[in-house]
């Protein structure tokens, strides 16, 4: 069974700290993807990554970073939690094809910051 | 304006009802739709791809126009377990495949 693993499912952290959100793949997928989702927002893409070592911003980067260092792992990364911040995280990863949909969603990391 | 928009409702409706879903995206660069369901506090999950011809599963049937830019699902015969939020989402190949999703429209069955 295909999987996708958010290893933090409920975190809370204070203000300034720095938060780091795993998500591992084991599909072998080359694209990678960070949302955060709120209410009446809908979910709004941080970064996202096709390749290793590769990351490009989303429409909502800032306050955030990402690193992809191995093709099954992508990490957001909050350098300095605000509240503002606070939010359900989802990480997603597909194929790079064309036709048809292959994306798999984890199932979300709760961040509240305090 | 929203890439993807979506009336977010919610909807109420009785069991057995028939509820229509639009959605309109901005993007002509989308070029794959989807509708994918999300249960509260889950992540969103796959409903139904969308094609031009319009395509039906079971008591859901999709549509896409791509002269008006514009997404439906349509539900018959409404169950209790399809009380969910249904998300409109375009994907864009041409930036690495990324997602845009609508807000989601919430939907309520009633018995």
């Amino acid at each position: 069974d295909v999987k996708v693993t958010q290893s933090s499912r409920y975190l809370v952290k204070r203000t300034g700290e720095k938060v780091f959100l795993e998500c591992v793949q084991d599909m072998d997928h080359e694209n990678m993807f960070w949302y955060r989702q709120d209410p009446g927002l809908g979910l709004r893409l941080i970064y996202f990554s096709y390749d290793v070592k590769m990351k490009e911003k989303g429409d909502i980067p800032e306050g955030y970073s990402v690193s992809r260092e191995k093709k099954e792992r992508f990490s957001l990364i909050l350098e300095s939690a605000s509240t503002n911040q606070t939010s359900m995280y989802l990480c997603a990863s597909s194929t790079p094809q064309v036709s048809g949909n292959t994306i798999y969603f984890g199932e979300g990391s709760w961040l509240t910051v305090v | 304006r929203k890439e993807v928009e979506q009336d977010p409702g919610p909807f109420n409706v009785p069991e057995g009802a028939t509820v229509a879903f639009n959605c309109t995206y901005s993007n002509s660069a989308s070029q794959s739709f989807f509708w994918y369901r999300q249960d509260c506090r889950k992540e969103p999950k796959l409903l139904m791809s969308v094609y031009s011809s319009g395509n039906e599963d079971g008591r859901f049937t999709a549509q896409l126009n791509r002269a008006s830019q514009y997404i439906s699902l349509l539900i018959r015969d409404s169950k209790l377990s399809d009380s969910a939020t249904y998300l409109c989402v375009g994907r864009i190949y041409n930036q690495g495949g990324k997602l845009i999703f609508g807000q989601g429209t919430e939907l309520s069955v009633k018995p």
